[in-house]
């Protein structure tokens, strides 16, 4: 059966700190990985990552995925408050066009 | 251009009455995919449809579900004789494409009292 592990499933950091969230999936089949950023409304998408090695970078946020180790990592530098969120993983065969998503890292940011 | 829309935000519902929940795709999006999340849980896929047409309902229950994409108006998802358990928040995504990705509404809030 398809399935993604996110960890760790929470996590709390103060400002200014560097977080590595994990993602491992298991599908057959594998088209895609994508990172969301829930907040207390509708996910926002992130990253779409479908190449091996390959950095994804926007501003203080970056993934990268291991297809032969079957991963991916969203990294978030100097992070502020307004980062706190639930980071939801998901992936996406290419036999379908559903997402299977993890459970999600909530993230909290202190000042 | 304005992102997925759904309605209502919020639905309140007593056990045995019917939901009906709507989702407008993005502009240019003919994919549109329903996801349930639980309390505490993460998103459960339901049903992608485009125009017209179930694509792949594997994620829907079989009884008191049902989704449809017509060829004009909204995607609605429709929940029939509501019980306690489909209290969730239920959420649209619409894609321009097979393989792109996913955006999102903001959800609607069922609670089944």
């Amino acid at each position: 059966e398809d399935k993604v592990v996110q960890s760790p499933l929470s996590l709390v950091v103060h400002e200014g700190d560097t977080v590595t969230l994990n993602c491992s999936y298991e599908v057959t089949n594998f088209r895609s990985l994508l990172w969301y950023k829930q907040e207390k409304k509708a996910p926002t998408f992130l990253f779409m990552l479908t190449s091996s090695g390959i950095e994804k970078k926007s501003g203080r946020l970056s993934s990268i995925l291991d297809k032969k180790e079957l991963f991916s990592i969203l990294n978030i530098t100097a992070t502020q408050t307004g980062d706190s969120a639930i980071y939801l993983c998901a992936v996406e065969a290419q036999n379908t066009d559903k997402l299977i998503f993890g459970t999600g890292t909530r993230l909290q940011v202190f000042p | 251009n304005a992102g997925v829309m759904q309605n209502p935000r919020h639905l309140v519902r007593r056990r045995g009455q019917e939901a009906r929940l709507r989702c407008s795709p993005m502009k240019g999006h003919s994919h549109v995919y329903w996801y349930r999340q639980l309390p505490e849980e993460g998103l459960k896929f339901m049903v992608y449809l485009q125009k017209e047409n179930i694509i792949d309902e594997s994620g829907m229950p079989k009884e008191r579900f049902s989704a449809e994409f017509p060829k004009e108006g909204p995607s609605i998802l429709r929940i029939q004789q509501v019980v306690r358990g489909d209290s969730a928040a239920y959420f649209c995504a619409s894609s321009p494409q097979v393989g792109y990705e996913q955006y999102f509404g903001p959800g609607t809030r069922l609670t089944v009292t």
